[in-house]
């Protein structure tokens, strides 16, 4: 079975443009959470989908957002980016939600902003 | 609120040494708990787990005791292999599943 794929893996961007990251789960999780993963904070959770609904939020400012399809594929965005917001980003996909299980991680997006 | 705490790396450890990663954690009801380790360049790849009190999670030769009195989750491997130098995280999962980590430790093994 294949694992959670992440595409782009790196990617360069300036400050004030935008992102977009795409996220495609194990085939038959239909819950996805991203992170964000720095050397000083660690890994901060984002949000959570479930059934193309957000289930849980990090403490995030509103320019990070996402969004889930109907195949379970998530995307996440970042608009007016900063420098601050290079980092990792690691989406997660779980069976479902609320019955404790394991997260499987994708490879994560390396986002550089210059 | 829910919170994990691991010990401070980097460790650095001798081929054959034995490892010791701490990790206590603070949480409402019954959480399960992980450990989770990231090899550089790569994302988080689950190392083992815990559902319930007195369980013990093992995977390659590492192990992991879900001490409920001592709300601990400390990692331990015997003898350790140049191949395990990575980043070790612990983490909870409370009934939400939403999940909670520690900052990572960093293990380095020497030949």
């Amino acid at each position: 079975k294949a694992g959670v794929t992440q595409t782009p893996r790196y990617l360069i961007k300036t400050r004030g443009q935008q992102v977009t990251l795409s996220c495609s789960p194990i085939s038959g999780h239909r819950s996805v959470s991203w992170y964000q993963q720095t050397p000083g904070q660690g890994l901060q959770f984002l949000f959570e989908y479930f059934s193309e609904t957000q289930r849980n939020k990090g403490n995030f400012p509103g320019r990070f957002s996402g969004r889930q399809f109907s195949n379970s594929r998530s995307e996440m965005n970042v608009s007016t980016l900063e420098l601050g917001d290079s980092a990792l980003y690691l989406c997660a996909s779980s069976l479902v939600p609320g019955t404790q299980r394991e997260q499987y991680f994708g490879p994560g997006t390396r986002l550089t902003v210059l | 609120g829910n919170s994990v705490t691991q010990m401070e790396g980097p460790v650095t450890l001798s081929e054959e040494a034995f490892l010791t990663i701490n990790c206590t954690y603070t949480a409402t009801g019954y959480p399960s708990l992980f450990w989770y380790v990231q090899y550089p360049g790569e994302g988080l790849q689950l190392l083992l787990k815990a559902t319930k009190a007195d369980d013990k999670g093992s995977n390659k030769g590492f192990e992991a005791t879900y001490r409920k009195e001592t709300t601990s989750f400390h990692l331990e491997k015997g003898s350790v292999q140049v191949s395990d130098s990575a980043v070790y995280f612990c983490a909870l999962s409370d009934q939400g599943n939403q999940f909670y980590f520690g900052t990572g430790t960093s293990l380095t093994v020497i030949p």
